[in-house]
């Protein structure tokens, strides 16, 4: 079956653009989460939702960062006025239940900055 | 705040040989532990979780770990390394997950690239 699908799978901003990154989380997935993985590092919590609702966004590093789920299956991450130190890796993942421990990682979507 | 250590950044193993993958953790109450194996462009993939019980636990692809609280550890084992092990190794660490209707939200290492050799 499908996994979860995330794209554009590289994206180069130059500073100060707004970027969004999709995902598509396998159907029927409850919950959703965002990570941020930098070069040589392990993923970072950035927030979750639960259907369509936003139950934490405690990882997100500034209000540039914002993320929705509005129908509670397709997510978007957006990054206003992007700096450098945002260049990473963006992980989304998904779970079947809101009590699911085992979460199903995309691919990534890979940010440069320049 | 909870955290995961993975002290070797590199592992090499023959093929054949057995493989550990070492992960200790610091909470401050029950952990519930994780391994995720990452290969090169593809998105983590789980292999195996401790949440209670036997401090044994077995996973996806003949791989293993062994939950140790006095040592705070939570090892990766598997008995006979294939060169497709090969990849990257996070260990992950969640603190009461479902608290309050949140999620499982995970603390991973720095990860551990695996090289399995003929």
């Amino acid at each position: 079956g499908a996994g979860v699908s995330q794209s554009p799978r590289y994206k180069v901003a130059k500073r100060g653009q707004d970027v969004a990154l999709r995902c598509d989380p396998i159907s029927g997935h409850v919950s959703l989460f965002w990570y941020q993985q930098a070069l040589g590092q392990g993923p970072e919590f950035l927030t979750y939702f639960q259907n369509e609702a936003q139950l934490d966004k405690s990882g997100l590093p500034s209000d540039r960062f914002f993320a929705e789920r509005p129908e509670g299956s397709v997510s978007t991450l957006k990054i206003q006025r992007t700096q450098q130190e945002d260049s990473a890796v963006y992980l989304c993942a998904s779970s079947l239940k809101k009590t699911t421990y085992e979460q199903y990682f995309g691919p990534g979507t890979r940010l440069t900055v320049t | 705040a909870q955290s995961v250590a993975q002290p070797e950044d590199q592992v090499n193993v023959a093929e054949g040989n057995p493989l550990t993958v070492k992960c200790t953790y610091s909470v401050s109450g029950n952990p519930y532990l994780f391994w995720y194996v990452q290969y090169p462009n593809r998105g983590l993939q789980f292999l195996l979780k401790y949440i209670t019980g036997d401090n044994l636990v077995k996973g996806s692809y003949g791989f293993e770990a062994e939950f140790n609280k006095s040592q705070t550890s939570f090892h990766l084992k598997k008995p006979s390394a294939l060169v497709s092990d090969s990849a990257l190794y996070f260990c992950a660490v969640s603190l009461y997950p479902f608290l309050t209707g949140g999620g499982n939200k995970l603390t991973f290492g720095t990860g551990t690239q695996l090289k399995v050799e003929l």
